[in-house]
């Protein structure tokens, strides 16, 4: 297992055009997170999945957003119609739940969105 | 007030000093995260702590459950440790998202 898989690393859009991320986690973990990072800032919680399951979202994450992880292994994150305010870092992780099990997070690399 | 708060802020040392970070918390936790992001974004996990005291290499973490605060200890620090370090918690109320600090920026110069 070579670790959380995101891609793409970079990319660049224009306002108004939807943009598709994916992440591929640890192929042991249950849990899988999507956070934001702006700069400067520490990350903040977008959503989650245990399996299949979306089990929570932020009130961060408006209608435009929309994240899946139909078969329980990669998810997918979705934001249509963007705008300047969504560039930033999007990080995804994964975990085992309970936390007693595993040694907590690993995180990928992130993709850097930036909304022209 | 933010419910996860580091200092300092930003840090500057010398190779070879003796360094901590500070996490200080407001809420029941079922764990601390302690971790790491250099310029690029990628964060690494360093330690997850619900009490005592962690130790791998140079970095030590400790935790104090009653009053609710954590150290980041780094010894003989060097310039590769320059990064961001992340205080984070798993809220006994949501499960094991994490919550972030603001994180300490730590430069050490050659």
């Amino acid at each position: 297992d070579t670790g959380v898989s995101q891609n793409p690393r970079h990319k660049i859009t224009k306002r108004g055009q939807n943009v598709t991320f994916r992440c591929d986690p640890i192929s042991e973990h249950n849990r899988l997170y999507w956070y934001r990072q702006t700069l400067g800032q520490g990350p903040e919680f977008l959503t989650y999945f245990q399996n299949e399951a979306q089990l929570e979202k932020s009130r961060l994450l408006s209608d435009r957003f929309s994240a899946e992880r139909p078969k329980g292994s990669f998810s997918t994150l979705e934001i249509q119609r963007t705008e300047q305010g969504d560039s930033a870092m999007y990080l995804c992780a994964s975990s085992f739940f309970p936390e007693t099990r595993g040694n907590g997070y690993t995180f990928g690399s992130g993709t850097r969105l930036t909304v022209v | 007030k933010n419910e996860v708060e580091q200092s300092p802020q930003n840090l500057t040392a010398q190779e070879g000093e003796f360094i901590t970070i500070n996490c200080s918390y407001s809420v029941g936790i079922s764990a601390l995260h302690w971790l790491q992001q250099h310029p690029g974004g990628g964060i690494v996990s360093l330690f997850m702590l619900s009490s005592g005291k962690k130790k791998h290499g140079r970095l030590i973490a400790t935790i104090n459950i009653q009053e609710k605060h954590s150290s980041l200890h780094i010894t003989a620090s060097h310039p590769r440790d320059s990064a961001v370090y992340i205080c984070a918690v798993s809220r006994e109320t949501s499960g094991s998202r994490l919550t972030f600090g603001e994180g300490t920026q730590l430069t050490v110069n050659p």
